[in-house]
Protein backbone atom coordinates (compact mmCIF):
# COMPACT_ATOMS: atom_id res chain seq x y z
CA UNK A 1 0.00 0.00 0.00
CA UNK A 2 1.18 3.89 -0.94
CA UNK A 3 2.17 5.30 2.53
CA UNK A 4 2.15 8.89 2.63
CA UNK A 5 3.49 10.60 6.12
CA UNK A 6 3.68 14.07 7.79
CA UNK A 7 5.94 14.58 10.45
CA UNK A 8 3.58 15.83 12.85
CA UNK A 9 -0.12 15.53 13.34
CA UNK A 10 -0.72 18.77 15.48
CA UNK A 11 1.53 21.78 15.42
CA UNK A 12 1.76 25.08 17.59
CA UNK A 13 3.77 27.69 16.52
CA UNK A 14 3.99 31.83 17.08
CA UNK A 15 3.17 34.33 14.78
CA UNK A 16 6.17 35.12 12.72
CA UNK A 17 7.82 32.16 13.25
CA UNK A 18 9.17 30.01 10.13
CA UNK A 19 7.63 26.98 9.90
CA UNK A 20 8.13 23.73 7.84
CA UNK A 21 5.63 20.82 7.69
CA UNK A 22 7.77 17.99 5.91
CA UNK A 23 5.40 14.92 3.45
CA UNK A 24 7.49 11.73 2.54
CA UNK A 25 5.86 9.26 0.21
CA UNK A 26 7.19 5.77 -0.17
CA UNK A 27 5.77 4.91 -3.87
CA UNK A 28 8.05 6.53 -6.19
CA UNK A 29 5.25 8.69 -6.95
CA UNK A 30 6.07 11.94 -9.56
CA UNK A 31 3.81 14.41 -8.05
CA UNK A 32 3.11 15.58 -4.92
CA UNK A 33 0.78 17.81 -3.27
CA UNK A 34 -0.16 20.00 -0.67
CA UNK A 35 -3.81 21.00 -0.16
CA UNK A 36 -5.37 23.45 3.72
CA UNK A 37 -8.90 21.90 4.73
CA UNK A 38 -10.76 24.78 6.61
CA UNK A 39 -14.69 24.19 7.73
CA UNK A 40 -16.77 25.69 5.30
CA UNK A 41 -14.29 26.23 2.66
CA UNK A 42 -13.32 22.44 1.96
CA UNK A 43 -10.15 21.38 0.94
CA UNK A 44 -8.11 24.00 -1.28
CA UNK A 45 -4.90 23.50 -3.18
CA UNK A 46 -1.55 25.60 -2.26
CA UNK A 47 1.16 24.10 -4.77
CA UNK A 48 2.24 20.76 -6.23
CA UNK A 49 5.15 19.39 -7.58
CA UNK A 50 5.26 16.85 -10.82
CA UNK A 51 9.11 16.52 -10.57
CA UNK A 52 12.56 17.36 -8.65
CA UNK A 53 13.07 20.67 -7.99
CA UNK A 54 9.69 21.60 -10.35
CA UNK A 55 6.54 23.26 -8.64
CA UNK A 56 3.44 25.03 -9.72
CA UNK A 57 1.13 27.42 -7.68
CA UNK A 58 -2.40 25.87 -6.81
CA UNK A 59 -5.46 28.66 -5.54
CA UNK A 60 -3.81 29.71 -2.57
CA UNK A 61 -0.02 30.21 -2.73
CA UNK A 62 0.56 32.91 -0.96
CA UNK A 63 2.21 32.75 2.17
CA UNK A 64 3.96 29.67 1.10
CA UNK A 65 6.39 28.36 -0.22
CA UNK A 66 7.68 24.70 -1.51
CA UNK A 67 10.72 22.25 -1.69
CA UNK A 68 11.40 18.97 -3.40
CA UNK A 69 14.95 18.24 -3.39
CA UNK A 70 14.35 14.39 -3.27
CA UNK A 71 11.18 12.60 -4.72
CA UNK A 72 9.76 11.21 -1.89
CA UNK A 73 9.89 14.60 -0.14
CA UNK A 74 7.65 17.78 -0.57
CA UNK A 75 8.08 20.32 2.14
CA UNK A 76 5.50 23.20 2.85
CA UNK A 77 6.78 26.34 4.01
CA UNK A 78 5.14 29.33 6.26
CA UNK A 79 8.15 31.84 5.98
CA UNK A 80 6.06 33.94 8.68
CA UNK A 81 3.27 31.97 10.63
CA UNK A 82 0.18 34.13 10.60
CA UNK A 83 -3.04 33.53 12.51
CA UNK A 84 -4.72 33.10 9.46
CA UNK A 85 -2.92 29.86 8.28
CA UNK A 86 -4.37 28.10 11.26
CA UNK A 87 -5.58 25.02 9.65
CA UNK A 88 -4.93 21.62 9.07
CA UNK A 89 -1.99 20.64 5.85
CA UNK A 90 -2.77 17.86 4.08
CA UNK A 91 -0.36 16.60 1.88
CA UNK A 92 -0.57 14.06 -1.10
CA UNK A 93 0.97 12.03 -4.04
CA UNK A 94 0.06 10.70 -7.17
CA UNK A 95 1.99 8.12 -9.66
CA UNK A 96 0.64 10.52 -12.67
CA UNK A 97 -1.07 13.80 -13.35
CA UNK A 98 -4.06 12.24 -15.24
CA UNK A 99 -4.83 8.98 -16.88
CA UNK A 100 -5.54 5.91 -14.82
CA UNK A 101 -2.59 6.17 -12.28
CA UNK A 102 -3.45 9.33 -10.86
CA UNK A 103 -5.34 9.05 -8.01
CA UNK A 104 -4.45 10.72 -5.11
CA UNK A 105 -3.15 9.32 -1.81
CA UNK A 106 -3.29 11.39 1.52
CA UNK A 107 -1.32 11.61 4.57
CA UNK A 108 -3.10 11.62 7.95
CA UNK A 109 -2.88 15.71 8.14
CA UNK A 110 -1.23 18.60 10.46
CA UNK A 111 -3.53 20.47 12.50
CA UNK A 112 -1.11 23.70 12.57
CA UNK A 113 -2.50 26.22 15.04
CA UNK A 114 -0.31 29.55 14.92
CA UNK A 115 -1.22 32.02 18.18
CA UNK B 1 -14.09 24.25 -13.16
CA UNK B 2 -17.70 22.51 -13.17
CA UNK B 3 -19.01 21.94 -10.21
CA UNK B 4 -21.10 19.50 -8.45
CA UNK B 5 -23.93 19.25 -6.35
CA UNK B 6 -24.50 17.07 -3.24
CA UNK B 7 -26.94 16.53 -0.47
CA UNK B 8 -25.26 17.52 2.58
CA UNK B 9 -26.13 14.55 4.60
CA UNK B 10 -27.36 11.09 4.29
CA UNK B 11 -28.01 8.59 6.89
CA UNK B 12 -28.15 4.63 5.95
CA UNK B 13 -28.54 1.27 8.48
CA UNK B 14 -25.56 -0.73 8.78
CA UNK B 15 -25.19 -3.91 6.21
CA UNK B 16 -28.15 -1.81 3.27
CA UNK B 17 -27.29 -0.23 0.21
CA UNK B 18 -26.66 2.91 0.01
CA UNK B 19 -27.23 5.51 -2.98
CA UNK B 20 -24.91 8.80 -3.21
CA UNK B 21 -26.29 11.06 -5.58
CA UNK B 22 -24.44 14.05 -7.54
CA UNK B 23 -25.32 16.21 -9.82
CA UNK B 24 -22.98 18.13 -12.65
CA UNK B 25 -25.44 19.27 -15.46
CA UNK B 26 -21.80 21.38 -16.38
CA UNK B 27 -19.88 18.63 -16.82
CA UNK B 28 -17.71 18.72 -19.96
CA UNK B 29 -16.03 15.97 -22.42
CA UNK B 30 -12.77 15.62 -20.64
CA UNK B 31 -14.29 15.67 -16.89
CA UNK B 32 -13.58 12.49 -15.38
CA UNK B 33 -16.14 11.86 -12.09
CA UNK B 34 -13.77 11.11 -8.87
CA UNK B 35 -15.23 9.81 -5.28
CA UNK B 36 -12.98 10.68 -2.76
CA UNK B 37 -14.21 9.96 1.39
CA UNK B 38 -12.31 10.89 4.23
CA UNK B 39 -13.06 9.69 7.57
CA UNK B 40 -12.92 11.34 11.03
CA UNK B 41 -9.38 12.57 11.71
CA UNK B 42 -8.06 11.33 8.75
CA UNK B 43 -6.51 12.94 4.72
CA UNK B 44 -9.04 11.49 2.05
CA UNK B 45 -8.99 8.46 0.24
CA UNK B 46 -9.74 7.57 -3.16
CA UNK B 47 -12.84 5.74 -3.74
CA UNK B 48 -13.54 5.12 -7.32
CA UNK B 49 -13.72 7.06 -10.78
CA UNK B 50 -15.17 7.17 -14.17
CA UNK B 51 -15.79 8.81 -17.17
CA UNK B 52 -19.17 7.35 -18.82
CA UNK B 53 -19.17 3.58 -18.23
CA UNK B 54 -20.17 2.23 -14.81
CA UNK B 55 -17.60 1.48 -12.72
CA UNK B 56 -17.13 -1.27 -10.30
CA UNK B 57 -14.48 -1.76 -7.91
CA UNK B 58 -13.99 -3.18 -4.44
CA UNK B 59 -15.01 -0.29 -2.41
CA UNK B 60 -18.31 0.67 -3.98
CA UNK B 61 -19.65 0.87 -7.57
CA UNK B 62 -20.08 4.19 -9.80
CA UNK B 63 -23.22 4.59 -12.33
CA UNK B 64 -22.95 7.65 -14.55
CA UNK B 65 -25.96 8.65 -16.14
CA UNK B 66 -26.39 8.50 -20.19
CA UNK B 67 -26.08 12.46 -20.15
CA UNK B 68 -23.00 12.29 -17.85
CA UNK B 69 -25.26 14.76 -15.91
CA UNK B 70 -25.43 12.63 -12.68
CA UNK B 71 -23.92 10.12 -11.34
CA UNK B 72 -24.48 7.99 -8.28
CA UNK B 73 -21.87 5.95 -5.54
CA UNK B 74 -23.14 2.84 -4.26
CA UNK B 75 -21.63 1.40 -1.31
CA UNK B 76 -23.54 -2.15 -1.65
CA UNK B 77 -23.45 -2.92 2.58
CA UNK B 78 -22.86 -0.22 4.40
CA UNK B 79 -20.52 -1.03 7.69
CA UNK B 80 -19.84 1.50 10.92
CA UNK B 81 -16.53 2.09 8.68
CA UNK B 82 -18.26 3.64 6.10
CA UNK B 83 -19.42 6.70 7.89
CA UNK B 84 -17.26 9.55 6.85
CA UNK B 85 -17.61 12.59 4.19
CA UNK B 86 -18.28 11.75 0.53
CA UNK B 87 -16.63 13.73 -2.08
CA UNK B 88 -17.63 13.88 -5.95
CA UNK B 89 -14.89 15.87 -8.16
CA UNK B 90 -14.72 16.62 -11.59
CA UNK B 91 -11.40 16.44 -12.96
CA UNK B 92 -10.18 18.03 -16.53
CA UNK B 93 -8.13 15.64 -18.41
CA UNK B 94 -8.39 16.80 -21.37
CA UNK B 95 -5.59 17.29 -23.36
CA UNK B 96 -3.76 21.06 -23.80
CA UNK B 97 -1.33 20.25 -21.05
CA UNK B 98 -3.43 23.60 -19.58
CA UNK B 99 -4.60 20.94 -16.48
CA UNK B 100 -2.99 19.25 -14.24
CA UNK B 101 -5.91 17.23 -13.22
CA UNK B 102 -6.55 19.04 -9.88
CA UNK B 103 -8.61 18.44 -7.74
CA UNK B 104 -11.46 20.74 -6.14
CA UNK B 105 -13.25 19.43 -3.40
CA UNK B 106 -16.49 20.81 -2.23
CA UNK B 107 -18.63 20.24 0.52
CA UNK B 108 -19.59 16.87 0.19
CA UNK B 109 -22.17 14.28 1.78
CA UNK B 110 -21.88 13.71 5.49
CA UNK B 111 -22.64 9.70 5.47
CA UNK B 112 -23.85 8.42 8.93
CA UNK B 113 -24.21 4.72 9.29
CA UNK B 114 -26.39 3.36 11.83
CA UNK B 115 -26.20 0.13 13.99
Amino acid sequence: DVKVTQSSRYLVKRTGEKVFLECVQDMDHENMFWYRQDPGLGLRLIYFSYDVKMKEKGDIPEGYSVSREKKERFSLILESASTNQTSMYLCASSLSLTGLSNEQFFGPGTRLTVL
Amino acid sequence: DAKTTQPNSMESNEEEPVHLPCNHSTISGTDYIHWYRQLPSQGPEYVIHGLTSNVNNRMASLAIAEDRKSSTLILHRATLRDAAVYYCILRDEGAGGTSYGKLTFGQGTILTVHP
